[in-house]
């Protein structure tokens, strides 16, 4: 099955600097790759998402890229706010997969501070 | 919010005493998911069902049993088979199966003694 690897486990940056989130999976059949948001004691919020016929996806300060030949995704936020704080969690499923389900796996989040 | 249900928030049960978790939608998505939540291991698929009546084992579905009798209703029932039940349980739904934006409830932190 599918295997999602993510890294940094925690990070820290300075409010106003950037913060890059790694993730690579195994299969390479997998072709969604969706980017959740964790706050403190409550529930999991996409925030972008990506298919694996684009290699870039933006919005506003957030941004993910992929590269399918070395099988990894990337996180990208910008200008970060202290609000950002949060866990992220990356997933990779396989798209259109009859009678697969959505079966996402997760990456094992990160832990993203943003000082002040 | 969200549109998805989970109750009650805060469960506490005794070792050998199964328990279930109540998992409601008003979105009229097809699919519905059971995710299982512990520190440092992101989130682990316990059962999915894409249709009413029809239901499949995710990653970790020892100990744990569903039913989808209703579109609307996915309750997860964590047996005493379950070793290591104490964990936060989060249900999910999306709009058809593989490929569809997750959307999931605010969870249930069951606590086993």
């Amino acid at each position: 099955g599918e295997n999602v690897e993510q890294h940094p486990s925690t990070l820290s940056v300075q409010e106003g600097d950037s913060a890059v989130i790694k993730c690579t999976y195994s299969d390479s059949a997998s072709n969604y790759f969706p980017w959740y948001k964790q706050e403190l004691g409550k529930r999991p919020q996409l925030i972008i998402d990506i298919r694996s016929n684009v290699g870039e996806k933006k919005d506003q300060r957030i941004a993910v890229t992929l590269n399918k030949t070395a099988k990894h995704f990337s996180l990208h936020i910008t200008e970060t706010q202290p609000e950002d704080s949060a866990v992220y969690f990356c997933a990779a499923s396989i798209r259109g997969l009859t009678g697969g389900g959505n079966k996402l796996t997760f990456g094992t989040g990160t832990q993203l501070k943003v000082e002040l | 919010d969200g549109g998805i249900t989970q109750s009650p928030k805060y469960l506490f049960r005794k070792e050998g005493q199964n328990v279930t978790l109540s998992c409601e939608q008003n979105l009229n998505h097809d699919a519905m998911y059971w995710y299982r939540q512990d520190p440092g291991q992101g989130l682990r698929l316990i059962y999915y069902s894409q249709i009413v009546n029809d239901f499949q084992k995710g990653d970790i579905a020892e100990g744990y049993s569903v039913s989808r009798e209703k579109k609307e209703s996915f309750p997860l029932t964590v047996t005493s088979a379950q070793k290591n039940p104490t964990a936060f349980y989060l249900c999910a739904s999306s709009i058809e199966g593989s490929g569809s934006p997750l959307h999931f409830g605010n969870g249930t932190r069951l606590t086993v003694t």
